[in-house]
């Protein structure tokens, strides 16, 4: 089974300062990692994917196969960086395969 | 373009009453997709279609739930027999293909409160 752990329900950091969202995953093949973030009063919207390997609006993330790891992290967080973070996960065969798999999310809140 | 509309934005029903909630993916997207987000829950799978067929149907939570697709574009996710269990925010997605489920592109929702 899969599954995708984000250990933080909530994050609150001061504007400037770094910022790390962790993500653990569970699969035993070969997943793909993805952030969704949802701004307040906003939809869904993917913000990065690991297959990129890019960097959105300063955030970046690297899979981490060994630790089952996909933590997503900015240098210095700004204000309107806050809002409600999502790792999910995409199998790549099996029923699995077209679903993605979502943590519960950590809710960043950036101090002024 | 448009993106992906749900309709309503708001339900509230009573307790054993059916509702049917409906999505309208954006245009040329050949895979949709139901979730659930409930209070305090992550984003839990319901369902997918690849065109007009859903070939697992596993993540719905029970036999009171029930989804459809006609001509490869709106789909309508029914609840007989609502519960309070099934207060939540369903989420309807699209993508280009099935082949990219990661790329998912989100509506809005549908708050659904039964009393």
């Amino acid at each position: 089974a899969q599954r995708v752990t984000q250990p933080e329900k909530l994050l609150s950091v001061f504007k400037g300062a770094p910022v790390e969202l962790k993500c653990n995953y569970s699969y035993s093949g070969s997943p793909e990692l993805f952030w969704y973030v949802q701004y307040s009063r906003q939809r869904l919207q993917l913000l990065l994917r690991h297959i990129s390997r890019e960097s959105i609006k300063g955030f970046t993330a690297d899979l981490n196969k060994g630790e089952t790891s996909f933590h997503l992290k900015k240098p210095f967080a700004q204000e309107e960086d806050s809002a409600m973070y999502y790792c999910a996960l995409s199998g790549n065969s099996g029923a699995g395969s077209y679903q993605l798999t979502f943590g519960k999310g950590t809710k960043l809140s950036v101090i002024p | 373009g448009a993106g992906v509309s749900q309709s309503p934005s708001n339900k509230v029903t009573e307790k054993g009453k059916d509702v049917e909630l409906r999505c309208d993916p954006i245009s040329g997207h050949t895979a949709l997709y139901w979730y659930r987000q409930s209070l305090g829950q992550g984003l839990e799978f319901l369902i997918y279609f690849q065109g007009n067929s859903a070939p697992d149907k596993s993540g719905l939570p029970s036999d009171r739930f029930s989804a459809e697709r006609t001509g490869g574009s709106v789909s309508t996710l029914t609840i007989q027999r609502t519960q309070q269990e099934d207060s939540a925010v369903y989420l309807c997605a699209s993508s280009l293909a099935l082949a990219s489920p990661g790329e998912q592109y989100f509506g809005p929702g549908t708050r659904l409160t039964v009393t």
